[in-house]
């Protein structure tokens, strides 16, 4: 019954191809972001969804690109990936009703960049 | 932006013990902070989280205090067992009661070990 599911756990792509992760929610919640989080750092927010409202961090670079077709699903492209991309990539939901700050996360994608 | 501090880094325990993790924050407009538990191939959850218009919470053995004026929180386990093994992250963010979604800002995490 995992509620935020990120696929594939692990993804290995070479320098400069493209890569796409993706996360779904059963959650029906309105609002998904995407999370970068290297070793021993805390997780960065590189944008998130409110509804079909897209909102980049400013320092997200242009590199990294989101997709989401519905609800449920949200999508993570790198289109030219670094050696400095490899990291987790979480991904989170939460909802505007009731208790809207609080994040229900993935378990993440462990991205390696050969 | 904001900035949140974390430490120790690393803090071992041992079980039966008591565990305090400290973060600072820098914004003053910040006003929610909550706790997340990240295990091994598990995704983050939250654990307990406050307010600013409180100064402390407690959920069973977990409790987290709030210093407003001194911009710094802090995660109390007491009596901690071995399944409280993990990385703990706290955060800080603007709760905006008139809509919209802003992202939390995370500190880097404390790698909790209770020792048997």
């Amino acid at each position: 019954d995992a509620m935020v599911i990120q696929n594939p756990r692990y993804q290995v792509t070479q320098f400069g191809k493209p890569v796409t992760l993706s996360c779904s929610q059963t959650l029906n919640h309105n609002v998904m972001y995407w999370y970068q989080q290297k070793s021993s750092q805390a997780p960065k927010l590189l944008f998130h969804y409110y509804d079909k409202d897209f909102n980049n961090e400013a320092d997200t670079p242009d590199n990294f690109q989101s997709r989401r077709p519905n609800t449920s699903f949200c999508f993570l492209d790198i289109r030219s990936p670094g050696l400095g991309d490899a990291a987790m990539y979480l991904c989170a939901t939460s909802w505007t009703g009731g208790v809207r700050e609080k994040l229900f996360f993935g378990s993440g994608t462990q991205l390696s960049v050969l | 932006g904001e900035n949140v501090e974390q430490h120790p880094s690393t803090l071992s325990v041992q079980e039966g013990d008591s565990a305090v993790i400290k973060c600072t924050y820098s914004d003053s407009a910040s006003n929610y902070f909550p706790w997340y538990k990240q295990e091994l191939g598990k995704g983050s959850q939250l654990i307990i989280d406050i307010r600013s218009n409180v100064g402390e919470k407690k959920d069973q053995r977990i409790a987290v205090t709030l210093n407003k004026t001194a911009k710094h929180f802090s995660l109390h386990i007491t009596e901690t067992q071995p399944e409280d093994s993990a990385v703990y992250f706290c955060a800080a963010s603007i709760a905006r009661s008139g809509g919209g979604a802003d992202g939390l800002t995370f500190g880097k995490g404390t790698h909790l070990i209770i020792q048997p």
